[in-house]
């Protein structure tokens, strides 16, 4: 079955507790990308990937890092969680064409307390 | 700013009702797209429509788009107490490679 698969689903952490969340796809994607959703404000992300090795900031990227070493993975990477980052994370790919739709993971909601 | 701004914010219909939402954009487009979200789940794409497209249909959705008026709306047709969710627009501005901007979304209940 093609899809996106988050982990962890939930996780509640400390402040300054370094963490990561993995992200996989078994669609062949070339593009992914990281998204954050938040009450009255939508979703807004963090980073993108166009490609292995190939990752960008997108519109909210403080306190946040990626990597892309394999074209299936796309961890993030919170290095030093605040209270800010409580937020429902979500994953999306996409075949890479622009504008193509993106498939999404089930989300991860993050507790930092 | 957001990109795309959805219009209502909530919407409550009787199941077999009509609903209708509406979605804004500042820039140029390739294509606007909508998505479903289930409550704290992934967002699941419904319908694309390119910019040189005025209507699309699938199924009970409906999706228009006026360039002119950088907007456009979905209908859903015949609703059904399985279609209440949160509604999202997302617009593919020009140059911008893949990403996708979203608007806030509208969040529609369907009463049985």
């Amino acid at each position: 079955e093609a899809q996106v698969t988050q982990n962890p689903r939930y996780l509640i952490t400390v402040t300054g507790k370094k963490l990561t969340v993995t992200c996989s796809q078994n669609m062949n994607h070339e593009y992914m990308s990281w998204y954050r959703q938040d009450p009255g404000l939508g979703l807004r992300q963090i980073y993108y990937s166009m490609n292995v090795e190939v990752t960008d900031k997108g519109d909210v990227p403080e306190g946040y890092k990626v990597s892309r070493k394999e074209k299936r993975n796309f961890p993030l990477i919170l290095e030093s969680p605040s209270p800010n980052q409580t937020s429902l994370y979500f994953c999306a790919s996409s075949p890479g064409q622009a504008g193509s739709p993106l498939h999404f993971g089930n989300g991860t909601r993050l507790t930092v307390t | 700013s957001q990109q795309g701004e959805e219009d209502p914010q909530a919407l409550s219909i009787q199941e077999g009702e009509n609903a209708t939402m509406n979605c804004s954009y500042k820039t140029s487009i390739n294509n606007l797209q909508w998505y479903r979200q289930n409550s704290g789940r992934g967002l699941v794409h419904l319908i694309l429509i390119r910019s040189n497209e005025r209507e699309k249909h699938s199924g009970r959705l409906r999706v228009t788009l006026d360039t002119s008026k950088k907007s456009s709306s979905l209908l859903i047709t015949a609703s059904r107490a399985a279609d209440t969710a949160s509604y999202f627009c997302a617009s593919s501005i020009t140059g911008a490679n893949s990403k996708l901007t979203f608007g806030k979304g509208i969040t529609l209940s369907v009463r049985p």
